[in-house]
């Protein structure tokens, strides 16, 4: 079983510019989440995606968007990049099964630093 | 709006104390409550599990305990060691909004260090 896998693992950008970041789910897992860490903080909820549709937003921007493939794996873009959006970016796959019980499991993350 | 504090913000002791991080939530329509480990700059790691139907979960030198009606959640860790070192991270999860399967919120984390 293979776990959740992300890339690519750092990325520099500069203001303005955009970047795609990718994520495989857990095998098996049909929702993915995505989360921004900023140095010293917690995770916060970026959006969901279940069955290849937005599932649940958190208060981010509309230059934050996302896509979900059939084979459940996902991708976060960014748009207009600006220096507040140097972060860890996290990736949560979790198995549908029931309404609220389900763990979520990690990838390593994206570490995007904004220059 | 769900806030997730954690107390500690962090600590430091000497290897082989047993040990209380301490989580609380402001909103008890939670559907479970999770534990997770970040070493630096790396991703998170599950620790425990704690359905909102249940008061504790065990694994090894962790005990996690849960009381809903409360709003609060600790983290017991037995016999601490050097390697437990880490970001330990309280997280709850809750409707995400609309048809959404739900969130983690997280706390801002308890940074331990366990020094031989």
């Amino acid at each position: 079983e293979t776990g959740v896998t992300q890339s690519p693992t750092h990325l520099i950008k500069t203001r303005g510019q955009q970047v795609t970041l990718r994520c495989s789910s857990q095998s098996g897992h049909n929702t993915v989440s995505w989360y921004q860490q900023a140095l010293g903080q917690g995770p916060q909820f970026i959006f969901q995606y279940y069955r290849e549709e937005e599932n649940g937003r958190g208060n981010f921007p509309p230059r934050f968007s996302g896509l979900q493939f059939p084979n459940y794996s996902s991708e976060l873009n960014v748009n207009a990049l600006e220096l507040d959006d140097s972060a860890l970016y996290l990736c949560a796959s979790s198995l549908r099964a029931s309404v609220g019980t389900g763990e979520l499991f990690f990838g390593e993350g994206s570490r995007l630093t904004v220059l | 709006k769900q806030e997730v504090t954690q107390i500690p913000a962090a600590l430091s002791v000497p290897e082989g104390e047993n040990l209380v991080l301490n989580c609380s939530f402001t909103d008890s329509a939670i559907y479970n409550l999770q534990w997770f480990r970040q070493d630096p700059g790396k991703g998170l790691t599950s620790l425990l599990l704690i359905q909102s139907s249940q008061r504790e979960q065990t694994s090894g030198r962790l005990n996690a305990s849960l009381d809903k009606s409360s709003g609060r959640s600790t983290l017991y860790i037995a016999a601490s060691q050097p390697g437990d070192s880490a970001t330990y991270l309280c997280a709850v999860l809750g409707h995400a909004g609309g048809t959404s399967y739900g969130k983690l919120t997280f706390g801002q984390g308890t940074i331990l260090t366990v020094h031989p």
